[in-house]
């Protein structure tokens, strides 16, 4: 059973700051990664994947995964009060996502 | 791409009802097809995997003839809850990816049930 921990929050930061998210993960051959936005009563969306170490821009976000330390984080830059929501981190099994207990963000105007 | 319908968004019954919830995917076709509960403030919790033309994998703990799963089409998949209970007041979302599992699941906008 692959175990996803996340900080569950919550993480406050002002509006126009990074907000970093972080993840770990216990199986060590995992080779996908998903970050997904769920807000207040929604479904999740997905936000970013990661494959490779490394760092993955999109937009205010950035993805980085460090498979040797075995830890995949999010970054959101200029964050914005409509980025506040919780996030998931995921990672993929042989047959489904394993999903961490997310980390509410919460970011004040 | 990669939409993912889910129908009913709410539902409001009576105990001992029972709910059909629907899950589409609108532009790809997806073999496999995922059922997750959520409580509220709780995480995401994986009730079962949906296959399509065999019989769904239920998670341990997971009643497979209180929560039934049909999985008749690549497009489609269907979770009846049976005979509702107020216990089983949740939000229901459905998943489904677009190939192997490194592939990004998407998922539906969900299904809050009610049961008085």
């Amino acid at each position: 059973q692959k175990e996803v921990e996340q900080n569950s929050g919550p993480l406050s930061v002002p509006e126009g700051a990074i907000a970093s998210l972080n993840c770990t993960y216990s199986d060590r051959g995992s080779q996908s990664f998903f970050w997904y936005r769920q807000y207040s009563g929604k479904s999740p969306e997905l936000i970013m994947f990661i494959y490779s170490n490394g760092d993955k821009e999109d937009g205010r976000f950035t993805a980085q995964l460090n498979k040797a330390s075995q830890y995949v984080s999010l970054l959101i830059r200029d964050s914005q009060p409509s980025d506040s929501a919780t996030y998931l981190c995921a990672v993929a099994g042989a047959n489904n996502l394993f999903f961490g207990t997310g980390t509410r963000l919460t970011v004040i105007p | 791409g990669a939409v993912v319908s889910q129908h009913p968004s709410w539902v409001i019954c009576k105990s001992g009802t029972s709910v059909k919830i629907e899950c589409r995917s609108l532009d790809f076709q997806a073999t496999t097809m995922f059922w997750y509960r959520q409580f509220p403030k709780q995480s995401l919790m994986l009730m079962a995997t949906s296959n399509e033309g065999s019989k769904a994998t239920y998670e341990q703990g997971v009643e497979k003839d209180k929560f039934l799963i049909n999985h008749a089409s690549l497009t489609l998949s269907t979770l009846t809850v049976t005979s509702a209970h107020p216990e089983d007041s949740s939000f229901y979302i459905c998943s489904a990816g677009q190939g192997w599992s490194n592939q990004p699941q998407h998922f539906g906008d969900g299904t809050r049930l009610s049961i008085l």
